[in-house]
Protein backbone atom coordinates (compact mmCIF):
# COMPACT_ATOMS: atom_id res chain seq x y z
CA UNK A 1 0.00 0.00 0.00
CA UNK A 2 1.39 3.59 -1.23
CA UNK A 3 1.72 5.16 1.74
CA UNK A 4 1.52 9.30 2.21
CA UNK A 5 3.47 11.69 -0.29
CA UNK A 6 4.31 14.88 0.13
CA UNK A 7 6.69 17.71 -1.57
CA UNK A 8 8.84 19.25 -1.57
CA UNK A 9 11.31 17.63 0.87
CA UNK A 10 13.33 20.68 1.87
CA UNK A 11 12.44 24.13 0.89
CA UNK A 12 14.23 27.63 1.67
CA UNK A 13 12.63 30.71 1.63
CA UNK A 14 13.29 34.55 2.87
CA UNK A 15 10.88 35.79 4.99
CA UNK A 16 7.89 37.45 3.39
CA UNK A 17 7.85 35.17 0.82
CA UNK A 18 5.35 32.61 0.39
CA UNK A 19 5.43 28.69 -0.14
CA UNK A 20 3.00 26.12 -0.99
CA UNK A 21 3.00 22.35 0.54
CA UNK A 22 1.56 19.38 -1.41
CA UNK A 23 0.33 16.26 0.10
CA UNK A 24 -1.50 12.84 -1.09
CA UNK A 25 -3.09 11.22 1.51
CA UNK A 26 -3.18 6.90 1.41
CA UNK A 27 -6.30 6.26 -0.67
CA UNK A 28 -9.09 5.89 0.83
CA UNK A 29 -8.41 7.93 3.91
CA UNK A 30 -11.35 10.52 4.69
CA UNK A 31 -9.35 12.39 7.14
CA UNK A 32 -6.45 14.67 6.31
CA UNK A 33 -4.39 16.43 9.20
CA UNK A 34 -1.40 18.94 8.84
CA UNK A 35 0.80 19.31 11.74
CA UNK A 36 3.44 21.37 12.44
CA UNK A 37 6.85 20.43 14.25
CA UNK A 38 9.15 22.50 15.64
CA UNK A 39 12.38 21.30 16.05
CA UNK A 40 12.84 20.05 20.05
CA UNK A 41 8.99 19.62 20.29
CA UNK A 42 6.56 17.44 19.88
CA UNK A 43 3.62 17.60 16.51
CA UNK A 44 1.05 20.07 16.86
CA UNK A 45 -1.88 19.92 14.99
CA UNK A 46 -2.87 22.73 12.40
CA UNK A 47 -5.67 21.90 10.87
CA UNK A 48 -7.94 18.35 10.27
CA UNK A 49 -10.17 17.68 7.52
CA UNK A 50 -12.75 15.36 6.91
CA UNK A 51 -13.33 14.44 3.42
CA UNK A 52 -13.12 17.83 1.99
CA UNK A 53 -14.30 19.80 5.04
CA UNK A 54 -12.70 21.66 7.79
CA UNK A 55 -13.41 19.83 11.42
CA UNK A 56 -10.27 21.28 13.21
CA UNK A 57 -8.31 24.62 12.56
CA UNK A 58 -7.95 26.71 15.87
CA UNK A 59 -4.26 26.29 15.99
CA UNK A 60 -3.63 27.52 11.91
CA UNK A 61 -2.57 31.04 12.55
CA UNK A 62 -5.15 32.41 9.43
CA UNK A 63 -3.67 35.88 9.10
CA UNK A 64 -0.22 33.60 7.08
CA UNK A 65 -1.46 30.05 6.83
CA UNK A 66 -4.58 28.39 4.60
CA UNK A 67 -5.32 24.93 3.87
CA UNK A 68 -7.53 23.33 1.14
CA UNK A 69 -8.37 19.66 0.43
CA UNK A 70 -10.40 20.00 -3.24
CA UNK A 71 -12.06 17.19 -3.71
CA UNK A 72 -11.49 15.28 -0.50
CA UNK A 73 -7.93 13.87 -1.78
CA UNK A 74 -4.84 15.75 -2.24
CA UNK A 75 -4.50 18.75 0.03
CA UNK A 76 -2.25 21.81 0.20
CA UNK A 77 -1.10 24.03 2.64
CA UNK A 78 0.27 27.73 2.33
CA UNK A 79 1.99 30.10 4.04
CA UNK A 80 2.15 34.03 2.76
CA UNK A 81 4.11 35.54 4.21
CA UNK A 82 7.01 33.32 6.40
CA UNK A 83 8.50 34.47 8.97
CA UNK A 84 11.24 33.49 10.80
CA UNK A 85 9.48 31.14 13.15
CA UNK A 86 7.60 29.35 10.95
CA UNK A 87 10.63 27.08 10.17
CA UNK A 88 9.90 23.61 11.28
CA UNK A 89 9.03 20.69 9.94
CA UNK A 90 5.43 20.10 8.54
CA UNK A 91 3.78 16.79 8.41
CA UNK A 92 0.81 15.28 6.79
CA UNK A 93 -0.76 12.86 7.82
CA UNK A 94 -4.04 10.43 7.14
CA UNK A 95 -6.37 8.31 8.62
CA UNK A 96 -9.63 6.42 7.81
CA UNK A 97 -11.71 8.79 9.71
CA UNK A 98 -13.88 6.17 11.71
CA UNK A 99 -15.00 8.08 14.43
CA UNK A 100 -14.16 8.18 18.52
CA UNK A 101 -10.46 9.02 18.03
CA UNK A 102 -9.23 5.45 17.51
CA UNK A 103 -7.51 6.13 14.49
CA UNK A 104 -4.34 5.06 13.46
CA UNK A 105 -3.00 8.33 11.56
CA UNK A 106 -0.34 7.57 9.25
CA UNK A 107 2.25 10.25 8.45
CA UNK A 108 4.45 11.46 5.34
CA UNK A 109 7.93 12.67 4.92
CA UNK A 110 7.60 15.92 5.79
CA UNK A 111 8.71 18.75 4.61
CA UNK A 112 11.38 20.82 6.08
CA UNK A 113 11.15 24.48 5.91
CA UNK A 114 13.91 27.16 6.83
CA UNK A 115 12.81 30.69 6.84
CA UNK A 116 15.92 33.09 6.65
CA UNK B 1 -6.30 22.17 27.36
CA UNK B 2 -5.12 18.55 26.97
CA UNK B 3 -1.44 18.54 27.88
CA UNK B 4 1.09 16.02 27.61
CA UNK B 5 4.45 15.71 29.50
CA UNK B 6 7.27 13.50 28.84
CA UNK B 7 9.77 13.43 31.14
CA UNK B 8 13.05 12.37 29.64
CA UNK B 9 14.24 14.04 26.67
CA UNK B 10 16.97 12.20 26.05
CA UNK B 11 17.90 8.55 27.35
CA UNK B 12 21.08 6.66 26.88
CA UNK B 13 20.90 2.70 26.96
CA UNK B 14 23.35 -0.17 26.40
CA UNK B 15 21.84 -3.26 24.54
CA UNK B 16 19.79 -5.43 26.82
CA UNK B 17 19.06 -2.83 29.09
CA UNK B 18 15.75 -2.47 30.30
CA UNK B 19 13.35 1.02 29.10
CA UNK B 20 11.15 2.77 30.63
CA UNK B 21 9.57 5.98 29.36
CA UNK B 22 7.37 8.05 30.96
CA UNK B 23 4.09 9.56 30.04
CA UNK B 24 1.81 11.62 31.63
CA UNK B 25 -1.38 13.33 30.46
CA UNK B 26 -3.35 16.31 31.96
CA UNK B 27 -7.31 15.55 30.25
CA UNK B 28 -9.63 14.10 32.99
CA UNK B 29 -11.91 12.87 30.27
CA UNK B 30 -12.24 9.27 28.36
CA UNK B 31 -9.29 9.29 26.18
CA UNK B 32 -7.25 7.04 23.38
CA UNK B 33 -3.26 6.93 24.11
CA UNK B 34 -0.79 6.42 21.78
CA UNK B 35 2.85 5.80 21.53
CA UNK B 36 4.67 6.83 17.98
CA UNK B 37 8.08 5.87 16.89
CA UNK B 38 10.34 8.14 14.49
CA UNK B 39 13.30 5.79 13.48
CA UNK B 40 16.16 7.36 12.34
CA UNK B 41 15.40 8.43 8.27
CA UNK B 42 11.86 7.32 8.24
CA UNK B 43 8.35 8.67 9.21
CA UNK B 44 6.55 8.49 12.08
CA UNK B 45 4.65 5.21 12.73
CA UNK B 46 2.46 3.71 15.37
CA UNK B 47 4.09 1.62 18.11
CA UNK B 48 0.97 1.09 19.81
CA UNK B 49 -2.68 2.15 21.33
CA UNK B 50 -5.10 2.00 24.07
CA UNK B 51 -8.89 2.37 24.10
CA UNK B 52 -10.51 0.42 26.63
CA UNK B 53 -9.64 -3.15 28.40
CA UNK B 54 -6.83 -4.62 29.60
CA UNK B 55 -4.48 -1.29 30.59
CA UNK B 56 -1.05 -3.54 29.49
CA UNK B 57 -1.11 -2.86 26.13
CA UNK B 58 1.78 -4.88 23.53
CA UNK B 59 3.29 -3.37 20.37
CA UNK B 60 5.15 -3.90 17.73
CA UNK B 61 8.90 -5.13 18.07
CA UNK B 62 8.54 -6.14 22.11
CA UNK B 63 7.21 -3.05 23.13
CA UNK B 64 4.28 -2.54 25.62
CA UNK B 65 2.81 -0.09 27.66
CA UNK B 66 0.68 0.28 30.57
CA UNK B 67 -2.50 2.77 31.01
CA UNK B 68 -2.55 3.60 34.85
CA UNK B 69 -5.96 5.69 34.98
CA UNK B 70 -5.14 7.10 38.89
CA UNK B 71 -1.71 8.27 38.16
CA UNK B 72 -3.33 9.87 34.18
CA UNK B 73 0.06 7.84 33.08
CA UNK B 74 1.26 5.54 30.04
CA UNK B 75 4.67 4.53 30.19
CA UNK B 76 6.22 2.81 27.62
CA UNK B 77 8.40 -0.53 28.33
CA UNK B 78 10.51 -2.83 26.80
CA UNK B 79 12.43 -5.62 29.04
CA UNK B 80 15.59 -5.61 26.77
CA UNK B 81 16.68 -3.01 24.12
CA UNK B 82 18.63 -3.73 20.54
CA UNK B 83 20.38 -0.91 18.74
CA UNK B 84 17.49 -0.49 16.13
CA UNK B 85 15.29 1.23 18.75
CA UNK B 86 17.46 3.68 18.60
CA UNK B 87 14.64 6.18 17.39
CA UNK B 88 12.61 9.59 18.71
CA UNK B 89 9.50 8.45 20.35
CA UNK B 90 6.10 10.44 21.11
CA UNK B 91 3.34 9.74 23.51
CA UNK B 92 0.21 11.16 22.42
CA UNK B 93 -3.81 11.71 23.90
CA UNK B 94 -7.05 12.30 22.25
CA UNK B 95 -10.24 12.60 23.69
CA UNK B 96 -12.53 9.29 22.72
CA UNK B 97 -16.10 10.06 21.72
CA UNK B 98 -15.90 13.79 20.21
CA UNK B 99 -16.77 14.69 16.46
CA UNK B 100 -13.67 14.65 15.59
CA UNK B 101 -10.18 13.70 16.97
CA UNK B 102 -7.19 16.24 17.42
CA UNK B 103 -4.49 14.38 18.88
CA UNK B 104 -1.93 15.98 21.60
CA UNK B 105 1.58 15.28 21.56
CA UNK B 106 4.51 15.16 24.22
CA UNK B 107 7.67 16.51 23.18
CA UNK B 108 9.20 13.20 22.30
CA UNK B 109 12.32 11.38 23.92
CA UNK B 110 15.12 10.70 22.29
CA UNK B 111 16.59 7.11 22.66
CA UNK B 112 19.89 5.98 22.44
CA UNK B 113 20.94 2.44 22.45
CA UNK B 114 25.06 1.80 21.85
CA UNK B 115 26.22 -1.58 20.62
Amino acid sequence: EAGVAQSPRYKIIEKRQSVAFWCNPISGHATLYWYQQILGQGPKLLIQFQNNGVVDDSQLPKDRFSAERLKGVDSTLKIQPAKLEDSAVYLCASSLGGGRGTDTQYFGPGTRLTVL
Amino acid sequence: AQSVSQHNHHVILSEAASLELGCNYSYGGTVNLFWYVQYPGQHLQLLLKYFSGDPLVKGIKGFEAEFIKSKFSFNLRKPSVQWSDTAEYFCAVNRRNTGFQKLVFGTGTRLLVSP
